[in-house]
């Protein structure tokens, strides 16, 4: 079975810009979330889907949005780039989204990089 | 507020043994995980902890005491491959729930 999915790898913006990112969980797999790592940091978390409904959102602004779709997939989007936005973008599924599901799995990531 | 407090590096001998702590200040706790990350690589789920004691998973033990706000992640017979970052992250209520990690400790080992 594939594991989660992250498109694409790399992604050079310019400040401003925009950027969609995309996460397939693992089939079955109805929890979605998103999370930022800075090089040498822990991820920190943006946004949990679960159902297609918001779960959770972490403290980011409101340039940062995201969406679950039927299928279970997710898309994350950041407006207006800044510098300080280029990490990496890693994505989790878990089985659902109550709390006892406590073991996500997670994508490759998107390495962002804002100039 | 919720923190985690985790050392930025560990370096141990292969074949070793190392423990790897973790303190937290979270205003609901619910769980401790350990993840493992290699350099350019996605966190893996290592172990949870949702009660006191000690859990172990093969050469990896896990360890959480409430009263302590404290954990550790324990190393046995340690082999190359296990040089990577490992992160502490707690379930906190205050938090919707939601994965609230530490710096990570990057695990240096040496032949």
């Amino acid at each position: 079975d594939a594991g989660v999915t992250q498109s694409p790898t790399h992604l050079i913006k310019t400040r401003g810009q925009h950027v969609t990112l995309r996460c397939s969980p693992i089939s079955g797999h109805k929890s979605v979330s998103w999370y930022q790592q800075v090089l040498g940091q822990g991820p920190q978390f943006i946004f949990q889907y679960y159902e297609k409904e918001e779960r959770g959102r972490g403290n980011f602004p409101d340039r940062f949005s995201a969406r679950q779709f039927p299928n279970y997939s997710s898309e994350l989007n950041v407006n207006a780039l800044l510098l300080g936005d280029s990490a990496l973008y890693l994505c989790a599924s878990k089985l659902a989204g109550e709390t006892a599901a406590y073991e996500q799995y997670f994508g490759p990531g998107t390495r962002l990089t804002v100039t | 507020g919720q923190s985690l407090e985790q050392p930025s590096e560990v370096t141990a001998v292969e074949g070793a043994i190392v423990q790897i702590n973790c303190t937290y200040q979270t205003s609901g706790f619910y769980g401790l995980s350990w993840y493992q990350q290699h350099d350019g690589g996605a966190p893996t789920f290592l172990s949870y902890n949702a009660l006191d004691g000690l859990e172990e998973t093969g050469r990896f033990s896990s360890f959480l005491s409430r009263s302590d706000s404290y954990g550790y992640l324990l190393l046995q017979e340690l082999q190359m491959k296990d040089s990577a970052s490992y992160f502490c992250a707690v379930r906190d209520q205050g938090s919707n729930y939601q994965l609230i990690w530490g710096a990570g400790t990057k695990l240096i080992i040496k032949p």
